[in-house]
């Protein structure tokens, strides 16, 4: 069964960093490209950030770009996003969520995971 | 303010046929496929059409989708109580080089 597990959120300041992983499980973590997708309390999806299944692909949404930082260690089976500078708008339920298919950088989220929530505030 | 544009409401009696529109441009849906999400409160999205008109396994289906041009419809015939929750679309946009969603459609069951 795929599973995919996400901490790390919390309360912090504005201007301050963060440290999210998403630990996957149930199948072979280096075969699937892997993405981040946000939901301010009340408001739409925004995806965040995806990395390909060697890591040697990123792409990154241009509201986070120079700020926010995704990786991947196979190794581990762990997805992380490394936060900085946050702002209060990057107040959101964070979720990992993996492609249902193997080819290329795909965008089809067919599994998710809980989400956590990341808080930005003074 | 989302590149994809929805109805931010949609609504429908049981049995009834209710289409979510998912408006775009060249960049997204023309040249992308079509991927379509439901969400209930507090859960995370559930992935309900992917590839413009594709099911996944486990998806019924009263649940259909379709694209022409710049713009992707979501159907869902047999309205069910069940199916009231939030539904969104998403494609890769080539100018931004990333993901794109809608805003989002609310299904109210009436």
């Amino acid at each position: 069964e795929v599973q995919l597990l996400e901490s790390g959120g919390g309360l912090v300041q504005p201007g301050g960093s963060l440290r999210l992983s998403c630990t996957a499980s149930g199948f072979i973590f280096s075969s699937y490209a892997m993405s981040w997708v946000r939901q301010a309390p009340g408001k739409g999806l925004e995806w965040v950030s995806i990395i390909s299944s060697s890591g040697g692909s990123i792409y990154n949404a241009d509201s986070v770009k120079g700020r926010f930082t995704i990786s991947r260690d196979k190794s581990k089976n762990t997805l992380d996003l490394q936060m900085n500078s946050l702002r209060v708008e990057d107040t959101a339920i964070y979720y990992c969520a993996r492609a249902i298919d193997t080819s290329g950088i795909s965008i089809i989220w067919g599994y998710w995971g809980q989400g956590t929530l990341v808080t930005v505030s003074s | 303010q989302s590149v994809l544009t929805q109805p931010p409401s949609a609504s429908g009696t049981p049995g009834q046929r209710v289409t979510i529109s998912c408006s775009g441009s060249s960049s997204n849906i023309r040249d992308n496929s079509v991927n379509w999400y439901q969400q209930f409160p507090g859960v995370a999205p559930k992935l309900l059409i992917y590839s413009n008109n594709q099911r996944p396994s486990g998806v019924p289906d009263r649940f259909s989708g379709s694209k022409s041009g710049t713009s992707a419809s979501l159907a869902i015939s047999g309205l069910q109580s069940e199916d009231e929750a939030d539904y969104y679309c998403s494609a890769w946009d080539d100018s931004l080089n990333g993901v794109i969603f809608g805003g989002g459609t609310k299904l109210t069951v009436l």
